[in-house]
């Protein structure tokens, strides 16, 4: 594998269920970011984690739970979403965060449906 | 105000010719960084094309260059001998360097590319 993975790709849930996304990144990077792309609407950035630390928590509601075990892997942990939260989840990756340079390279994302 | 505008929601283009796509910002940041993502339909956002704010050249990657003129705060992406491929979502970004360490990335709304035959 390489890059930034995500999965899984498409993803169909109940205002009930609990879930979650995975993203692992193979490019050995420090930090990684969540992002939610809504149709017509710019990414916001949603989560943003360093050396597994979090960072940065953009005014997120709390049925979002991100998760850094180590610096490859991110979850987004999801319960009791709302049908407003259909989107499409990006992670992505870059080398460190506190630089203009930063590149962040992105996975394929989770289309998320909830109905 | 918008911190990242992209003026063309939707753009045509004839195969083998060059198309620029346009983009504004707008920071009081000295120090920052500037993008250009491409998302075809499958929805992955796939980074072309990176501009400091410091760089006196226009960066360029293969059939990808970005017109910066940064007194008129414009980051332009020209696109020479376009392909079908190249049909997608383009989306012009900034990095700010005052945002300290959450290297948050601000998105304009993008800008449909369609390549004729």
């Amino acid at each position: 594998e390489t890059g930034v993975t995500q999965t899984p790709r498409h993803l169909v849930m109940g205002m009930t269920n609990k879930k979650s996304l995975k993203c692992e990144q193979h490019l050995g990077h420090n930090a990684m970011y969540w992002y939610k792309q809504s149709a017509k609407k710019p990414l916001e950035l949603m989560f943003v984690y360093s050396l597994e630390e979090r960072v940065e928590n953009n005014s997120v509601p709390s049925r979002f739970s991100p998760e850094c075990p180590n610096s490859s892997h991110l979850f987004l942990h999801l319960h009791t979403l709302q049908p407003e939260d259909s989107a499409l989840y990006l992670c992505a990756s870059s080398q460190d965060n506190y630089r203009p340079t930063d590149t962040q390279y992105f996975g394929p994302g989770t289309r998320l449906t909830v109905l | 105000a918008q911190k990242i505008t992209q003026t063309q929601p939707g753009m045509f283009v004839q195969e083998k010719e060059a198309v620029t796509l346009d983009c504004t910002y707008d920071t009081s940041d000295q120090s920052y960084g500037l993008f250009w993502y491409k998302q075809p339909s499958s929805g992955e956002m796939i980074f072309l094309i990176y501009q400091g704010s410091y760089d006196e050249q226009n960066a360029t990657e293969g059939r990808y260059s970005l017109n910066f003129q940064k007194a008129r705060k414009s980051a332009n992406l020209v696109i020479s001998a376009s392909q079908l491929g190249d049909s997608a979502m383009y989306f012009c970004a900034m990095r700010e360097g005052l945002s300290g360490n959450t290297g948050k990335l601000i998105f304009g709304q993008g800008t449909t590319l369609q390549v004729k035959p």
